[in-house]
């Protein structure tokens, strides 16, 4: 069962788009949910994250929506630039205190490749 | 280092031999996990250490998959009679901390791609 569902598989904008991408998740034990960036070759690296108990939050360009009742969030990507072009992977992460196990470990989508035409 | 290292970036194996992954985390970076990337997909968790103590095992695939990290700093993931569906990058990220984000992300290395013939 996939925990996170992410969508869509591919995205193509032109420069000064607005990309979404969107994701949903089962576990409603979820706590933390991030999102990365991967450029080939590369490592995903942190975007921006966000905790249930907000419903939005907006670093720079990238903004999450979260809405928990839906299990549902997505990234959304102001004045996207060709540079923005990478896959996107959403996360979801359940702290588990005192577990001495599952620390954080982060259960990803599928993942989004995203390119933007100058 | 600024970053996490990964050794070696590339490994070509031919189907049953035995290949070592190396990590080197943040210095000072108390929990270190490693994922598992098939082509066009998330990763995938293997493994986590908060120091040497391997605390979760969960995600590896099965006994032919090893991972250690004897001194709480570099560690080594290892596959043993390497199989086709093996093929994939495997990534180590590490945490300052096991305390709760958002003050503790994970970083990422580049990873290393295996390939299995």
């Amino acid at each position: 069962q996939q925990q996170v569902k992410q969508s869509p598989q591919s995205l193509i904008v032109q420069k000064g788009g607005i990309p979404i991408i969107n994701c949903a998740y089962e576990n409603t034990a979820f706590d933390y949910f991030p999102w990365y960036q991967q450029f080939p070759g590369k490592g995903p690296a942190l975007l921006i994250a966000i905790r249930p108990d907000v419903s939005e939050k907006k670093e720079g360009r990238f903004t999450i929506s979260f809405n928990k009742s839906a299990k549902q969030f997505s990234l959304h990507i102001m004045d996207s630039q060709p540079g923005d072009s990478a896959t996107y992977f959403c996360a979801a992460s359940i702290y588990r205190r005192n577990s001495g196990g599952s620390n954080y470990k982060l259960t990803f989508g599928k993942g989004t490749l995203l390119t933007v035409n100058p | 280092g600024a970053g996490v290292s990964q050794s070696p970036r590339y490994k070509v194996a031919k189907r049953g031999q035995d290949v070592a992954l190396r990590c080197d985390p943040i210095s000072g970076h108390v929990s270190l996990f490693w994922y598992q990337q098939a082509l066009g997909q998330g990763p995938e968790f293997l493994t986590y250490f908060q120091n040497e103590a391997q605390l979760d095992k969960s995600g590896l695939p099965s006994d032919r998959f090893f991972a250690e990290r004897p001194e709480g700093s570099v560690s080594t993931l290892k596959i043993q009679r390497t199989q086709q569906e093996d093929s994939a990058v495997y990534l180590c990220a590490s945490r300052r901390t096991s305390g709760r984000p958002p003050y503790n992300e994970q970083f990422f290395g580049p990873g290393t791609r295996l390939t299995v013939l």
